[in-house]
């Protein structure tokens, strides 16, 4: 399967504790974009790389919040002391971006659930 | 002001018969693109259709139809033939500048619909 994959898919965790996401998206994608999704909302936006520059941040993004993309692959969203608000859905998708005729429709992955007790 | 309005309750939709999702859009910028996604219980996004905003035409893909209503910012999804499986979270969504900026999408809040047998 050659889709976006996310890693872990559930997560749960005590409140203070620090949690990592993975997410390894479409080979040939040089887009890669997080968004977190709480119980029924939409996606919202937090963060967006092109290759391995982060180009923006939402301000939903507070700084206990890091997103990494180091070599413009696989990226990795970490959240630090987890509050209980941080129980959310986290959407990685990716895009190829800019390519002539590309949509700019989002590909995304299964999500990683995090629950902070 | 919200950037996608998603305002209906959820739908129900007899097996075999259309229903139509609303979504109203607001933009300044003239280069838009607009998707509609579907998340079923499973949670993943499967993206369905696109309409860009210099398309002239209604998009169409299977059973899916956009109707884009450029004066009145509107983007409705219609569904024909209702099946089953179609019972999910449907999302509208816009990227603002045309597919080579930065595509992050903005999400509406989802309609749940409901196909009764």
């Amino acid at each position: 399967d050659t889709g976006v994959s996310q890693d872990p898919r559930h997560k749960i965790t005590k409140r203070g504790q620090n949690v990592t996401f993975r997410c390894d998206p479409i080979s040939e994608h040089n887009r890669l974009y997080w968004y977190r999704q709480t119980l029924g909302q939409g996606p919202e936006f937090l963060t967006y790389f092109q290759n391995e520059a982060q180009l923006e941040k939402s301000r939903l993004l507070s700084d206990r919040f890091s997103a990494e993309r180091p070599k413009g692959s696989f990226s990795t969203l970490e959240i630090q002391r987890t509050e209980q608000g941080d129980s959310a859905m986290y959407l990685c998708a990716s895009s190829p971006g800019g390519s002539i005729g590309s949509t700019g429709e989002l590909f995304f992955g299964e999500g990683s659930r995090l629950t902070v007790l | 002001a919200q950037k996608i309005t998603q305002t209906q309750p959820g739908m129900f939709v007899q097996e075999k018969e259309a229903v139509t999702l609303d979504c109203t859009y607001d933009t300044s910028d003239p280069s838009y693109g607009l998707f509609w996604y579907k998340q079923p219980s499973s949670g993943e996004m499967i993206f369905l259709i696109y309409q860009g905003s210099y398309d002239q035409q209604n998009a169409t893909e299977g059973r899916y139809s956009l109707n884009f209503q450029k004066a009145r910012k509107s983007a409705n999804l219609v569904i024909s033939a209702s099946q089953l499986g179609d019972s999910a979270m449907y999302f509208c969504a816009m990227r603002e500048g045309g597919s080579g900026a930065n595509s992050k999408l903005t999400f509406g809040k989802g309609i749940t619909l409901s196909v009764r047998p």
